[in-house]
């Protein structure tokens, strides 16, 4: 079975530029997270979704980042503009159901030049 | 918000030696959980913990969630290299999101 997926790796961009990562989680898990990972520190949560709806996204900046899930399985996470702040690991998770085990992806390590 | 501490933060030690991390916090848990994470991977979750005073064990690894399901410590005998990483603690309130503590960073040296 294969295990949460993320694209891209790794990816470098100038300050002030979009970017977008995207998870493609578990097959039949129904709850999809995102997280950012700063270095030395332990993921924190930016949102989840349970479905196609976010239903806790309290500690995701909306002024710049955005999420969506719109067909309830694979969701797209979007910074529009990159700050110099904002260089970090972005993980993916998903779980069957909240409270359940969490599966997370590889992550997504951004730098913001 | 829940916040979660860990000690300690950095941790080097020999191969065959003992050794035991602790996870603290002022809320009560539901539930609490043990990862590792090598670098560029995800965290991989070692074991849940529900009911406080209990001990679990996988291998060489001993997991005991505290009496007031406050506090947890893992303690690993004789450490082998394979156990280098990130040692992350994550909790949870009832019905609620898990939120991981910082993290300790364990060397394994040969």
């Amino acid at each position: 079975e294969a295990g949460v997926v993320q694209s891209p790796r790794y990816k470098i961009i100038e300050k002030k530029q979009p970017v977008a990562f995207w998870c493609n989680p578990i097959s039949g898990h129904n709850t999809l997270y995102w997280y950012l990972q700063n270095l030395g520190q332990g993921p924190e949560l930016l949102i989840r979704y349970e479905n196609e709806e976010a239903v806790d996204d309290s500690q995701l900046p909306k002024d710049r980042f955005s999420a969506e899930r719109l067909k309830g399985v694979d969701s797209t996470l979007k910074i529009q503009p990159a700050e110099l702040g904002d260089s970090a690991v972005y993980l993916c998770a998903s779980s069957s159901l909240l409270g359940d085990t969490q599966y997370f992806g590889p992550g997504t390590r951004l730098t913001v030049l | 918000t829940q916040l979660l501490e860990q000690s300690p933060q950095f941790l080097s030690i020999q191969e065959g030696e003992n050794l035991t991390v602790y996870c603290n916090s002022s809320s009560v848990f539901s539930s609490l959980q043990w990862y590792r994470q090598e670098p560029g991977e995800g965290p991989v979750l070692l074991v849940t913990v529900v009911t406080g005073g209990e001990v679990k064990k996988l291998k060489r690894l001993t997991f005991q969630f505290g009496d007031a399901r406050k506090d947890s410590s893992l303690h690993i005998t004789a450490a082998q290299t394979g156990d280098t990483g990130l040692y992350l603690c994550a909790g949870a309130g009832y019905g609620q999101n898990f939120v991981f503590g910082p993290g300790t960073r364990l060397s394994v040296l040969p």
